[in-house]
């Protein structure tokens, strides 16, 4: 089945520094991304949708200069927290779909970000 | 009204019962649905995707669709405790094609 990787799955950095998290559909392309945030004991929310060879589209109240997100292959998309707070430590999960079906989304193992 | 909504529980059941999930929602055009397995601290896990009224069953697991009510529910045979988890509904939507999600119920299975 279809598989999407996310890395890292942990990472802790200082108040002010940038992560980047990548994820990479490893046997299909993938034309969208989504990036989705999950505070604990909440359900997914939708960041972003990201687009492959275009600007990724935000969804209301998540700020684009913050959340860099690219796109810049079929099977990789990246998003970079920028000046990360404390308040951004969060569990980030993206997920594929392959191009052309229209079956389920395939979600990445996720990132545990903690910003200290 | 929240686009999908869900029990938050928990639901909690002994081992070898049948769980029900269920799961309603508010946009009357869309045509996808799924239910996703959340482990405390992983991803979600794709379980079942539905698109048709009636029930698919997929194993112990039976997504069951009912698109006049706007109903979508989730049957869990012989639950097992490595079931406990959370179950999250989504929906895809019919005007952007996101998946909205539910907020997820959470079960148990007792021994």
């Amino acid at each position: 089945g279809a598989v999407v990787s996310q890395h890292p799955s942990w990472v802790i950095c200082k108040s002010g520094t940038s992560v980047k998290i990548e994820c990479r559909s490893l046997d299909f392309q993938a034309t969208t991304m989504f990036w989705y945030r999950q505070f604990p004991k909440q359900s997914l929310m939708l960041m972003a949708t990201s687009n492959e060879g275009s600007k990724a589209t935000y969804e209301q109240g998540v700020e684009k200069d913050k959340f860099l997100i690219n796109h810049a292959s079929l099977t990789l998309s990246t998003l970079t927290v920028t000046s990360a707070h404390p308040e951004d430590s969060s569990f980030y999960i993206c997920s594929a779909r392959e191009k052309g079906t229209y079956g389920g989304y395939t979600f990445g193992s996720g990132t545990r970000l903690t910003v200290v | 009204q929240k686009e999908v909504e869900q029990n938050s529980g928990p639901l909690s059941v002994p081992e070898g019962a049948i769980a029900s999930l269920n799961c309603t929602y508010s946009d009357r055009g869309s045509q996808s649905f799924f239910w996703y397995r959340q482990y405390s601290g992983k991803s979600p896990e794709l379980i079942m995707s539905i698109y048709s009224n009636g029930d698919k069953e997929d194993g112990r697991f039976t997504a069951q669709l009912n698109k006049a009510s706007q109903y979508v529910s989730l049957l869990i045979r012989d639950s097992q405790p490595s079931d406990s988890a959370t179950y999250l509904c989504a929906v895809r939507s019919s005007n952007t094609g996101k998946l909205i999600f539910g907020q997820g119920t959470t079960l148990q299975v007792k021994p």
